[in-house]
Protein backbone atom coordinates (compact mmCIF):
# COMPACT_ATOMS: atom_id res chain seq x y z
CA UNK A 1 0.00 0.00 0.00
CA UNK A 2 0.91 3.66 -0.10
CA UNK A 3 3.62 5.09 2.20
CA UNK A 4 4.36 8.78 2.48
CA UNK A 5 7.63 9.69 4.67
CA UNK A 6 7.81 13.56 5.51
CA UNK A 7 10.95 15.77 6.31
CA UNK A 8 12.13 17.69 8.31
CA UNK A 9 9.74 16.58 11.53
CA UNK A 10 10.74 19.96 13.03
CA UNK A 11 11.65 23.11 11.53
CA UNK A 12 12.67 26.47 12.90
CA UNK A 13 12.99 29.97 10.53
CA UNK A 14 12.77 33.76 11.70
CA UNK A 15 10.68 35.49 10.30
CA UNK A 16 10.22 36.72 6.83
CA UNK A 17 12.25 33.78 5.66
CA UNK A 18 10.88 30.72 3.37
CA UNK A 19 9.91 27.61 4.58
CA UNK A 20 10.12 24.23 2.91
CA UNK A 21 8.64 20.46 3.67
CA UNK A 22 8.92 17.94 1.74
CA UNK A 23 7.52 14.35 1.18
CA UNK A 24 7.71 11.24 -0.84
CA UNK A 25 5.37 8.34 -1.16
CA UNK A 26 5.52 4.80 -2.92
CA UNK A 27 2.81 4.12 -4.75
CA UNK A 28 2.77 5.00 -8.25
CA UNK A 29 -0.83 5.32 -9.11
CA UNK A 30 -1.35 7.71 -6.27
CA UNK A 31 -2.79 11.07 -7.88
CA UNK A 32 -4.09 13.82 -5.06
CA UNK A 33 -1.72 15.23 -2.70
CA UNK A 34 -3.57 17.57 0.01
CA UNK A 35 -1.67 19.28 2.84
CA UNK A 36 -3.16 20.16 6.25
CA UNK A 37 -2.49 22.53 9.23
CA UNK A 38 -2.86 21.77 12.06
CA UNK A 39 -2.94 24.53 15.17
CA UNK A 40 -2.30 23.04 18.79
CA UNK A 41 -5.78 22.20 19.81
CA UNK A 42 -7.21 22.05 16.47
CA UNK A 43 -8.48 20.27 13.60
CA UNK A 44 -6.35 19.60 10.53
CA UNK A 45 -7.24 22.77 8.17
CA UNK A 46 -7.02 22.05 4.80
CA UNK A 47 -4.25 24.42 3.22
CA UNK A 48 -3.96 23.61 -0.55
CA UNK A 49 -3.93 20.68 -2.47
CA UNK A 50 -2.82 19.25 -5.84
CA UNK A 51 -3.15 16.61 -8.62
CA UNK A 52 -0.92 14.89 -10.81
CA UNK A 53 -1.59 16.25 -13.70
CA UNK A 54 0.39 19.44 -12.60
CA UNK A 55 3.49 20.30 -11.27
CA UNK A 56 2.96 23.17 -9.15
CA UNK A 57 0.36 25.21 -8.07
CA UNK A 58 0.18 28.41 -5.85
CA UNK A 59 -2.09 29.94 -3.24
CA UNK A 60 -0.74 33.91 -2.17
CA UNK A 61 2.55 32.77 -0.08
CA UNK A 62 2.00 29.00 -0.34
CA UNK A 63 2.95 26.92 -3.17
CA UNK A 64 3.47 22.99 -3.84
CA UNK A 65 5.78 21.61 -6.11
CA UNK A 66 5.14 17.85 -7.52
CA UNK A 67 7.92 15.43 -9.25
CA UNK A 68 5.77 12.56 -10.38
CA UNK A 69 8.81 10.91 -11.57
CA UNK A 70 10.74 11.19 -8.69
CA UNK A 71 7.43 10.41 -6.08
CA UNK A 72 8.30 13.53 -4.34
CA UNK A 73 6.37 16.56 -3.32
CA UNK A 74 7.25 19.84 -1.74
CA UNK A 75 5.46 22.92 0.73
CA UNK A 76 6.86 26.26 -0.12
CA UNK A 77 5.82 28.77 2.51
CA UNK A 78 7.26 32.56 1.82
CA UNK A 79 7.55 35.52 3.90
CA UNK A 80 6.39 33.68 6.85
CA UNK A 81 4.96 34.68 9.52
CA UNK A 82 4.28 33.64 13.07
CA UNK A 83 0.88 32.50 12.65
CA UNK A 84 2.02 30.26 10.04
CA UNK A 85 3.51 27.96 13.08
CA UNK A 86 1.63 24.66 13.31
CA UNK A 87 1.91 21.09 12.39
CA UNK A 88 2.02 20.83 8.73
CA UNK A 89 1.08 17.69 7.26
CA UNK A 90 1.42 15.80 3.69
CA UNK A 91 -0.55 13.25 2.37
CA UNK A 92 -1.44 11.25 -0.69
CA UNK A 93 -4.44 9.38 -1.50
CA UNK A 94 -4.48 5.49 -0.94
CA UNK A 95 -6.49 2.71 -2.65
CA UNK A 96 -9.12 0.63 -1.35
CA UNK A 97 -10.73 -2.50 -4.02
CA UNK A 98 -9.93 -0.75 -7.25
CA UNK A 99 -10.87 3.27 -6.18
CA UNK A 100 -9.56 5.42 -4.39
CA UNK A 101 -10.66 6.29 -0.38
CA UNK A 102 -8.54 7.40 2.55
CA UNK A 103 -5.65 9.54 3.07
CA UNK A 104 -1.75 7.99 3.98
CA UNK A 105 -0.34 11.22 6.38
CA UNK A 106 3.09 12.01 6.87
CA UNK A 107 4.06 12.13 9.85
CA UNK A 108 4.51 15.61 10.29
CA UNK A 109 6.43 19.27 10.37
CA UNK A 110 6.41 20.96 13.39
CA UNK A 111 7.35 24.56 12.10
CA UNK A 112 8.12 27.64 14.61
CA UNK A 113 8.59 31.33 12.92
CA UNK A 114 10.55 32.96 15.41
CA UNK A 115 9.72 36.81 15.61
CA UNK B 1 -22.76 26.09 6.35
CA UNK B 2 -21.97 23.48 8.92
CA UNK B 3 -19.29 21.96 8.93
CA UNK B 4 -18.26 18.37 10.54
CA UNK B 5 -19.48 17.96 13.66
CA UNK B 6 -18.31 15.70 16.24
CA UNK B 7 -19.51 14.56 20.04
CA UNK B 8 -18.77 13.96 22.39
CA UNK B 9 -15.48 16.86 22.45
CA UNK B 10 -13.95 15.13 25.42
CA UNK B 11 -14.78 11.15 27.11
CA UNK B 12 -13.28 9.64 30.08
CA UNK B 13 -13.51 6.29 30.51
CA UNK B 14 -12.20 3.38 32.44
CA UNK B 15 -10.17 0.20 31.34
CA UNK B 16 -12.62 -2.67 29.78
CA UNK B 17 -15.48 -0.07 28.95
CA UNK B 18 -17.27 0.35 26.22
CA UNK B 19 -17.47 3.91 24.03
CA UNK B 20 -19.33 5.34 21.31
CA UNK B 21 -18.38 8.44 19.32
CA UNK B 22 -20.35 10.33 17.13
CA UNK B 23 -19.58 11.94 13.95
CA UNK B 24 -22.40 14.39 11.76
CA UNK B 25 -20.31 14.94 8.40
CA UNK B 26 -21.17 17.80 5.89
CA UNK B 27 -24.77 17.44 4.51
CA UNK B 28 -24.55 16.17 1.36
CA UNK B 29 -20.94 14.37 1.68
CA UNK B 30 -20.99 11.11 0.75
CA UNK B 31 -18.00 9.90 2.30
CA UNK B 32 -17.13 9.66 5.73
CA UNK B 33 -13.67 8.58 7.08
CA UNK B 34 -12.23 8.14 10.48
CA UNK B 35 -8.86 9.04 11.73
CA UNK B 36 -6.97 8.58 15.09
CA UNK B 37 -4.25 10.61 16.31
CA UNK B 38 -2.30 10.05 19.22
CA UNK B 39 -0.18 12.87 21.24
CA UNK B 40 2.56 14.07 19.16
CA UNK B 41 1.11 12.15 16.15
CA UNK B 42 0.45 11.89 13.01
CA UNK B 43 -2.90 10.71 11.42
CA UNK B 44 -3.96 7.13 11.50
CA UNK B 45 -6.36 5.94 9.04
CA UNK B 46 -9.20 3.39 10.42
CA UNK B 47 -12.12 3.23 8.35
CA UNK B 48 -13.88 4.62 5.80
CA UNK B 49 -17.61 4.61 4.03
CA UNK B 50 -18.36 5.79 0.85
CA UNK B 51 -22.15 5.46 -0.27
CA UNK B 52 -23.84 2.37 0.00
CA UNK B 53 -20.23 0.51 -0.87
CA UNK B 54 -19.02 -1.91 1.18
CA UNK B 55 -16.41 0.23 4.21
CA UNK B 56 -12.85 -0.20 3.81
CA UNK B 57 -12.03 -1.27 7.59
CA UNK B 58 -8.36 -2.06 6.77
CA UNK B 59 -7.12 0.56 9.15
CA UNK B 60 -8.73 -0.61 12.49
CA UNK B 61 -6.05 -2.02 14.94
CA UNK B 62 -8.45 -4.50 16.17
CA UNK B 63 -11.95 -6.42 16.21
CA UNK B 64 -12.49 -4.32 19.09
CA UNK B 65 -13.07 -1.63 16.62
CA UNK B 66 -16.27 -0.90 14.51
CA UNK B 67 -18.01 1.36 12.99
CA UNK B 68 -21.35 2.31 11.29
CA UNK B 69 -22.81 4.65 9.25
CA UNK B 70 -26.80 4.75 9.49
CA UNK B 71 -28.58 6.03 6.15
CA UNK B 72 -25.73 7.00 4.84
CA UNK B 73 -25.45 10.73 7.30
CA UNK B 74 -24.16 10.16 10.71
CA UNK B 75 -21.78 7.72 11.71
CA UNK B 76 -20.73 5.76 15.13
CA UNK B 77 -17.40 4.80 15.93
CA UNK B 78 -17.56 2.05 18.80
CA UNK B 79 -14.62 1.04 20.79
CA UNK B 80 -15.54 -2.48 22.80
CA UNK B 81 -13.01 -3.02 26.17
CA UNK B 82 -11.06 -0.04 25.60
CA UNK B 83 -7.69 0.21 26.29
CA UNK B 84 -5.55 2.54 27.49
CA UNK B 85 -3.13 2.84 23.88
CA UNK B 86 -6.67 3.73 22.31
CA UNK B 87 -6.17 6.91 24.06
CA UNK B 88 -6.09 8.99 21.41
CA UNK B 89 -8.55 12.27 19.51
CA UNK B 90 -10.49 10.65 17.36
CA UNK B 91 -11.04 12.52 14.13
CA UNK B 92 -13.51 12.34 11.47
CA UNK B 93 -13.61 14.09 7.91
CA UNK B 94 -16.49 13.37 5.21
CA UNK B 95 -15.94 14.54 1.72
CA UNK B 96 -18.08 14.75 -1.52
CA UNK B 97 -16.77 11.87 -3.25
CA UNK B 98 -13.56 9.82 -3.34
CA UNK B 99 -10.70 9.68 -5.88
CA UNK B 100 -9.23 13.07 -4.32
CA UNK B 101 -12.14 15.25 -3.56
CA UNK B 102 -11.41 17.59 -0.49
CA UNK B 103 -11.42 16.17 2.71
CA UNK B 104 -12.61 18.13 5.60
CA UNK B 105 -11.87 17.15 9.38
CA UNK B 106 -13.94 17.52 12.39
CA UNK B 107 -13.14 18.98 15.34
CA UNK B 108 -12.66 15.55 16.94
CA UNK B 109 -13.15 13.48 20.09
CA UNK B 110 -10.49 12.84 22.93
CA UNK B 111 -10.67 10.04 24.30
CA UNK B 112 -8.77 9.10 27.37
CA UNK B 113 -9.05 5.76 28.81
CA UNK B 114 -7.76 5.16 32.79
Amino acid sequence: GENVEQHPSTLSVQEGDSAVIKCTYSDSASNYFPWYKQELGKRPQLIIDIRSNVGEKKDQRIAVTLNKTAKHFSLHITETQPEDSAVYFCAAIGWYGGSQGNLIFGKGTKLSVKP
Amino acid sequence: GAGVSQSPSNKVTEKGKDVELRCDPISGHTALYWYRQSLGQGLEFLIYFQGNSAPDKSGLPSDRFSAERTGGSVSTLTIQRTQQEDSAVYLCASSLGTSGAKQFFGPGTRLTVL
